[in-house]
């Protein structure tokens, strides 16, 4: 069972460049999230999706963007990387508002 | 503002018990889990308390006091695996999740 496929697993990207994190889950959950993981801190949601074709804003939304097209796609995207969205990011999924989180594996951020 | 208070580091010995403990301060309650992670992989799901009391799953319980903000992850004959970070979040009114920072715990043989 694949789950939650997050791509790409690492990624260095100049300042300034634009830069879209792929999320793809297969268990035809209703709501996505994407979120942020920096030492010494609780992730930080950045933008969710209760449903698709809506999306909404959470902790930490500047800097970033999201669609939701379909119940399965959930791309990130910076639209101009700036060295502080060096992170590493996790997208997650859930079968409802109230349901447990499933996380996908990660992508590992750095903005130079 | 909303808070979730848990311990940065522990340590603990091989098949010994050990207890993580959660505070938290949020606007609403709609719920507590405790995720781990281990170093460079995803948070896997452990537990979901919503009323007070204990919920036991094997090796693993956790603990629920609404009344006083305060929950506890107890993990059991330690294994060298359980060395990983403990992650707790509450839901909020929104049914957003508030995270805390984890605890890190260390098994020692």
């Amino acid at each position: 069972t694949a789950g939650i496929t997050q791509a790409p697993t690492s990624q260095i990207l100049a300042a300034g460049r634009s830069m879209t994190l792929r999320c793809t889950q297969d268990m035809r959950h209703n709501a996505m999230y994407w979120y942020r993981q920096d030492l010494g801190l609780g992730l930080r949601l950045i933008h969710y999706s209760n449903t698709a074709g809506t999306t909404g804003k959470g902790e930490v939304p500047d800097g970033y963007s999201v669609s939701r097209a379909n119940t399965d796609d959930f791309p990130l995207t910076l639209a101009s990387a700036v060295p502080s969205q060096t992170s590493v990011y996790f997208c997650a999924s859930s079968s409802s508002s109230a349901g447990e989180l499933f996380f996908g594996e990660g992508s590992r951020l750095t903005v130079l | 503002g909303q808070n979730i208070d848990q311990p940065t580091e522990m340590t603990a010995t091989e098949g010994a018990i050990v207890q993580i403990n959660c505070t938290y301060q949020t606007s609403g309650f709609n719920g507590l889990f405790w995720y781990q992670q281990h170093a460079g992989e995803a948070p896997t799901f452990l537990s979901y308390n919503v009323l007070d009391g204990l919920e036991e799953k094997g090796r693993f319980s956790s603990f629920l006091s609404r009344s006083k903000g305060y929950s506890y992850l107890l993990l059991k004959e330690l294994q060298m695996k359980d060395s990983a970070s403990y992650l707790c979040a509450v839901r909020d009114s929104n049914y957003q999740l508030i995270w805390g920072a984890g605890t890190k715990l260390i098994i020692k043989p």
